[in-house]
């Protein structure tokens, strides 16, 4: 069983819905928590991270995490063409010196216009 | 805009053949990451240095596959002798290291086709 798992989709919506991605995760000892953005053919891009448990919003975007649960959600309103990338999370143990993430699988998002 | 710089950004090559991946991570930064991605495994974390000490090589077959930092200013991985299997994406991150407000930045990657 791998550490983070992560539906890989694809999922695709029409534009203006709400997107909903999730992770689940096995090792308790995640601390830290990041969604990662990857258009085609080129690197992830940090989207959204937290910390412990919580809710965290940046315009269209929310990062749900649930420790309790060992679950993190990211939620996209009003989802755009734009929005159409695969989406990572990745998660970490702990900040400090290594920054060292497992990252999912990702999963492949198509908004259509 | 700083940015991770991969090169080349393309490779085909023959089974056996050395294969050398070049990344120049951002400017500051001293932590830095090769990661390999696959449609089946996602990515991968192959090994990671901090001040261009290695630190975690575990995810990387030994026999095959080696990773420097000969200065601050560049990383190495190499592959020799390249497999079919080595065939995927490869991802050169950097990062501060100074935690949560730190996240990873990663290259545009190198697309390593052996066949």
């Amino acid at each position: 069983q791998k550490e983070v798992e992560q539906d890989p989709g694809p999922l695709s919506v029409p534009e203006g819905a709400i997107v909903s991605l999730n992770c689940t995760y096995s090792n308790s000892a995640f601390q830290y928590f990041m969604w990662y953005r990857q258009y085609s053919r080129k690197g992830p891009e940090l989207l959204m991270y937290t910390y412990s448990s919580g809710n965290k919003e940046d315009g269209r975007f929310t990062a749900q995490v649930d420790k309790s649960s060992k679950y993190i959600s990211l939620f996209i309103r009003d989802s755009q063409p734009s929005d159409s990338a695969t989406y990572l999370c990745a998660m970490g143990t702990g900040g400090g010196a290594t920054n060292k993430l497992i990252f999912g699988t990702g999963t492949l998002l198509a908004v259509q216009p | 805009d700083a940015r991770v710089t991969q090169t080349p950004r393309h490779k085909v090559t023959e089974m056996g053949q050395e294969v050398t991946m070049r990344c120049q991570p951002i400017l500051g930064h001293n932590t830095v990451f090769w990661y390999r991605q696959t449609m089946m495994q996602g990515l991968e974390l192959l090994a990671y240095f901090r001040n261009r000490a290695p630190l975690d090589d575990s995810g990387m077959p030994k026999d095959r596959f080696s990773a420097e930092m000969p200065d601050a200013t560049l990383a190495t991985l190499k592959i020799q002798p390249s497999e079919p299997r080595d065939s995927a994406v490869y991802f050169c991150a950097s990062g501060p290291g100074t935690g949560l407000s730190s996240p990873l930045h990663f290259g545009n990657g190198t697309r390593l086709t052996v066949t």
